[in-house]
């Protein structure tokens, strides 16, 4: 069974471009979280989202993020205007379902290095 | 917010040695999980462990939800093991409704095991 798929693996950005990090959730999940680590840090919540709808989003910055979770396909953080600040280590889990009596599964991480 | 605690922030081990690293939390949790980020930054999910005891080979993990701690024993230590090891916790309903589904992780314990 595939576990969670996060890609790029790795992406490069210069200052000012977009970036868009995608997460295809474990089969039969339906329930997408993004974090992000910070260098030396450890992981901080962004937001949560279920098919169609965004559940949480109280740790995403007001400005330039987004984040997106359609019918079909995958997950979707996307950073407009990226500055130094956001070069960190995206990570997505999946669950089943409010996760309240299940794990969250972690992706291997999309790092985002800003030129 | 919820507060997550663990100690100690570094740990330096020879192998084949035993330790245990803790984990306190300040409020009653749903879900309680411990990770290993390795090396290159992949986060390993170890135990799914709200409450109990669980072990998994040279690994095992108590939480007593009631004193809100969780310790995780690492037995006969090998260089493989080296790593962060992150604790990460939801909060429980009945505590904070608004903030079921996502984890708060601690700071980590940094984990180096000698040949």
């Amino acid at each position: 069974n595939a576990g969670v798929m996060q890609n790029p693996r790795h992406l490069v950005r210069r200052r000012g471009q977009e970036a868009r990090l995608r997460c295809s959730p474990m089969k039969g999940h339906s329930h997408v979280y993004w974090y992000r680590q910070l260098p030396e840090e450890g992981l901080k919540f962004m937001v949560y989202l279920q098919k169609e709808n965004i559940i949480d989003e109280s740790g995403m910055p007001k400005e330039r993020f987004s984040a997106e979770f359609p019918k079909e396909g995958p997950s979707i953080l996307r950073i407009q205007q990226v500055v130094r600040g956001d070069s960190a280590a995206y990570f997505c889990a999946s669950s089943p379902r409010y996760q309240g009596d299940q794990p969250q599964h972690f992706g291997d991480g999309t790092r985002l290095s800003i030129l | 917010g919820i507060q997550v605690e663990q100690s100690p922030p570094d740990l330096i081990l020879q192998e084949g040695a035993n330790s245990t690293l803790r984990c306190n939390f300040s409020d009653s949790v749903n879900n309680l999980q411990w990770f290993h980020q390795n090396p290159w930054g992949q986060l390993i999910n170890l135990f799914y462990i709200p409450s109990g005891t669980k072990q998994n080979g040279r690994l095992s993990a108590t939480t007593v939800a009631t004193e809100r701690y969780s310790l995780l024993y690492i037995s006969s230590s090998q260089t493989t093991d080296s790593g962060v090891y992150f604790c990460a916790v939801e909060l429980g309903r009945n505590a904070g409704g608004t903030s079921y589904g996502k984890l708060t992780f601690g700071q980590g314990t940094i984990l180096t095991v000698h040949p």
